[in-house]
Formats: structure tokens, sequence, C-alpha cells
């Protein structure tokens, strides 16, 4: 069955410092997504992506993070200057129109 | 507002018995439902949706609920394994093309030997 995978699995870095996580989404999808998740809290969305522009974001998604589809399969979201509170695990998934969304196995992401 | 409740956190049930787990949400123009499990330190995993135009949906296992007029979900497991030990999660699309999901807090399900 496919999947979407994501790579690293733990990033950890300087807070200051930027951080580029990375999605392959499931091949014949379209539409792309990032969630995070606080140690212990729901799921949160943070953006959404399709036919190569953001559909919607979250107060969350502020001008730090951005959003990529750089080539055919990868998909990416980077975070230009971290902060502490940034550290959390960051989830993406991938849909086509109107079906549940499919995620990865997330990035843990922390920030020292 | 916008947000999807759980009402339970947690629910411990033995072995072989039939499990119930209930979602409350509050935005009647959702029109797609979707639970999910999340195991530890893994992401959700799809187990069933439902439209809107549904009111009972099943598959290999389990059986999903849907009543609109309370703005009700329930997620029903029959004969419970220990693999179905995690943390399950309802999740509503509020807004169709955008198709952002909002999730629940999640109500952690422990099988009992």
């Amino acid at each position: 069955e496919p999947e979407v995978t994501q790579t690293p699995s733990h990033q950890v870095t300087q807070m200051g410092q930027e951080v580029i996580l990375r999605c392959v989404p499931i091949s014949n999808h379209l539409y792309f997504y990032w969630y995070r998740q606080i140690l212990g809290q729901k799921v949160e969305f943070l953006v959404s992506f399709y036919n190569n522009e953001i559909s919607e974001k979250s107060e969350i998604f502020d001008d730090q993070f951005s959003v990529e589809r750089p080539d055919g399969s990868n998909f990416t979201l980077k975070i230009r200057s971290t902060k502490l509170e940034d550290s959390a695990m960051y989830f993406c998934a991938s849909s086509g129109f109107g079906q549940a969304q499919h995620f990865g196995d997330g990035t843990r992401l922390s920030i020292l | 507002g916008e947000s999807v409740g759980l009402h339970l956190p947690t629910l411990s049930v033995q072995e072989g018995d039939n499990s119930i787990i209930n979602c409350a949400y509050s935005n009647s123009a959702s029109d797609y439902f979707i639970w999910y499990k999340q195991e530890s330190g893994k992401g959700p995993q799809f187990i069933i949706d439902i439209r809107s135009n549904m009111d009972k949906r099943q598959g290999q296992r389990v059986t999903v609920l849907l009543n609109k007029t309370v703005k009700h979900l329930s997620l029903q497991i029959a004969a419970t394994q220990p693999g179905d030990s995690a943390v399950y999660f309802c999740a509503e699309i509020l807004i169709q093309g955008a198709q952002k999901l909002v999730f629940g807090q999640g109500t952690r399900l422990t099988i009992n030997p």
C-alpha cells in the first residue's frame, strides 16, 4: 500500500537556525498538508497546498514558515528561524480531492 | 466555534470485548468525518470515514455511526485485540476544497488481557 514518507525522523537544531522537513506524498495525490503535534496535545493544522500554492494556513503558520514542492515528488516545510516552542512532531499528509488524508510517521523536531 | 471533542480521554476494555469511542463535533456544515488511530511514535492512521449523507458505515471490525441531529460521531470496534491499543482521534473537514482537518484531543484505548 502506498504511504507518505518523511525525513528525517528526528531533527535536533539550535534555536534561531533554519530547518527543512521533507516529505514524499503518495504519488497520485494532489493535496498536501502539514500538521504538528506538541507532546501530549492534539494534532493541529498548519497549512494545505494544492496546485503549487497554499490553499489555507493556520495562525501558527506565520512568516517564519514556508512550504514548497520543489519537484514532482517532494513537499517541504521550512522554518526560517526556529524557536523553542517550535519543538513538536511535524506530520505531512496527502490526499485526493474529497478523500481521507494519509499521514506520514512524522519528524520529531527538537529545538535546543 | 471550530472544535471537535471527545467524551472520554481514556477507555479500558477487556480483550475480546467491543468498545465504543464517542466524539462530538460543533460545525453542522461539516460534511466529512474520519477516524484515525495513532500508535506511539507513529502518525495518525486512517481507520474509517463517513460522509454526511450516511448515518452508518462498516469496515473490518469497525463501524462508524453519525448522528447529525445531535452532531455526534462514534467508532465501534468489535472483538478488540491487543493491537487496538492506541489513541483514537475523530476529525472533521470544515472547509471543502482546502480540506483542513480539525482533530479532537483523542481517546486512549487500552486493551486488558
